[in-house]
């Protein structure tokens, strides 16, 4: 595996249900990012975890749980979740969280949710 | 207040011409950076281009080349002898403390 993988691709889930996505990426990144793209919206960078430790947390709201338990590996634990939470899910990592301005971020190919 | 804007929701182009995406973006930073990225409809976000504040020469990566226009803040995307695999939504992003995204412009390349 190369890049940044992300699994699910799909999941559909109701109201009551717990899921979770799984990212990973194999590049040596020491930062990681969780982002959402809603239908029509810019991406909204949710939660921003640098050596396993989250350092950004955007307003989201707690039904959406992350967890990051080493550098390679970012979990997005869902919970009661609403329909509007229905989108793509974008996991993406990147070298560190630079000072200078350059910071690329690799980004998993999306988790697409839908919310029943 | 956005940071990033796209002004553009989508564009049509034929193959073979060149078509340019426009971003304007908004910061009291110094340093900063500015990213192009393409998100094809199988929805993986790659990049394609980068642009650092300070860089004097504007980037270019193959048939991708970015109109820096500082003074403008402005950093539009010109993609030449477009192809039908450039058919995607085409993001603007910029970091200065965090990545930033714009809306993003839908680009369809017509036969």
């Amino acid at each position: 595996e190369t890049g940044v993988t992300q699994t699910p691709r799909h999941l559909v889930m109701g109201m009551t249900n717990k899921k979770s996505l799984k990212c990973e990426q194999h590049l040596g990144h020491n930062a990681m990012y969780w982002y959402k793209q809603s239908a029509k919206k810019p991406l909204e960078l949710m939660f921003v975890y640098s050596l396993e430790e989250r350092v950004e947390n955007n307003s989201v709201p707690s039904r959406f749980s992350p967890e990051c338990p080493n550098s390679s590996h970012l979990f997005l634990h869902l919970h009661t979740l609403q329909p509007e939470d229905s989108a793509l899910y974008l996991c993406a990592s990147s070298q560190g969280l630079a000072q200078a301005s350059y910071n690329e971020q690799f980004f998993g190919p999306g988790t697409r949710l839908t919310v029943l | 207040a956005q940071k990033i804007t796209q002004t553009q929701p989508g564009m049509f182009v034929q193959e073979k011409e060149a078509v340019t995406l426009d971003c304007t973006y908004d910061t009291s930073d110094q340093s900063y950076g500015l990213f192009w990225y393409k998100q094809p409809s199988s929805g993986e976000m790659i990049f394609l281009i980068y642009q650092g504040s300070y860089d004097e020469q504007n980037a270019t990566e193959g048939r991708y080349s970015l109109n820096f226009q500082k003074a403008r803040k402005s950093a539009n995307l010109v993609i030449s002898a477009s192809q039908l695999g450039d058919s995607a939504m085409y993001f603007c992003a910029m970091y200065d403390y965090k990545l930033s995204f714009g809306a993003g412009t839908t680009v369809t390349v017509r036969a």
